[in-house]
């Protein structure tokens, strides 16, 4: 069946580290990533994300790779900041005329020290 | 503008009650989802609407669930009779149509059966 699996549950960092939060995905059908910041008490927001035709893209301080190869996406974090600490989720999906059924990782919680 | 929101925010029942979520999407998105995650899993696709219609109900666990989005607007989760099992943080998210790729999720209702 699908599933979206997180190598880390809580990854550490120190402030102004680059964080590497990484996600492995079993469908191949799957051609749209996404990845979620969720705060405590506050639903995921949309981070970034990318479609099966690139493997990479960047956004404000932020990189995802895909490496379809492999089924393996990653999230970049540069310069982590302290407002950087949540839980960060990757989910896959089928791009099927805007419908998006969406399926989540378990989440990997990053913590950063100041 | 106003984001995707939940009433209630928290919600605690006993066994074998009924509980009604609510989820008022961001005005003028056509689509409407229903997640929930259960406590140390992974965020779970319920159901997606298009408007008034179910677009695709696969996720739903057993007929204890109900959700309605009567007039295409508003919509609600019953959970009738409720389980300890069914404990967990219900989302949901809206998103324009049209090709529109982004979700927006709203803070979540902590659901608790005791």
């Amino acid at each position: 069946g699908e599933s979206v699996g997180l190598h880390l549950p809580t990854l550490s960092v120190q402030e102004g580290d680059n964080s590497i939060i990484n996600c492995a995905y079993s469908n191949s059908a799957s051609d749209y990533f996404i990845w979620y910041k969720q705060e405590s008490g506050k639903g995921p927001q949309f981070i970034i994300d990318i479609r099966s035709n690139m493997d990479k893209r960047q956004g404000q301080r932020v990189t995802v790779l895909l490496n379809k190869t492999v089924k393996h996406l990653s999230l970049q974090i540069a310069a982590t900041q302290p407002g950087d600490s949540a839980v960060y989720f990757c989910a896959e999906t089928v791009l099927n005329t805007g419908f998006q059924k969406l399926v989540f990782g378990t989440g990997t919680r990053l913590l950063v020290s100041p | 503008e106003a984001g995707v929101t939940q009433f209630p925010s928290h919600s605690v029942i006993e066994k074998g009650q009924t509980v009604t979520l609510r989820c008022d999407p961001i005005s003028g998105h056509d689509n409407l989802y229903w997640y929930r995650r259960v406590m140390g899993k992974e965020i779970k696709f319920l159901l997606h609407f298009v408007k008034e219609s179910k677009q695709d109900e696969s996720g739903m666990p057993n007929n204890r669930f109900l959700a309605e989005r009567t007039g295409g607007t508003y919509s609600t989760l019953k959970v009738q009779p409720a389980e300890l099992e069914d404990s967990g943080v219900y989302f949901c998210a809206s998103s324009y149509g049209g090709g529109s790729t982004e979700a927006f999720f709203g803070q979540g209702t902590r659901l608790t059966v005791v």
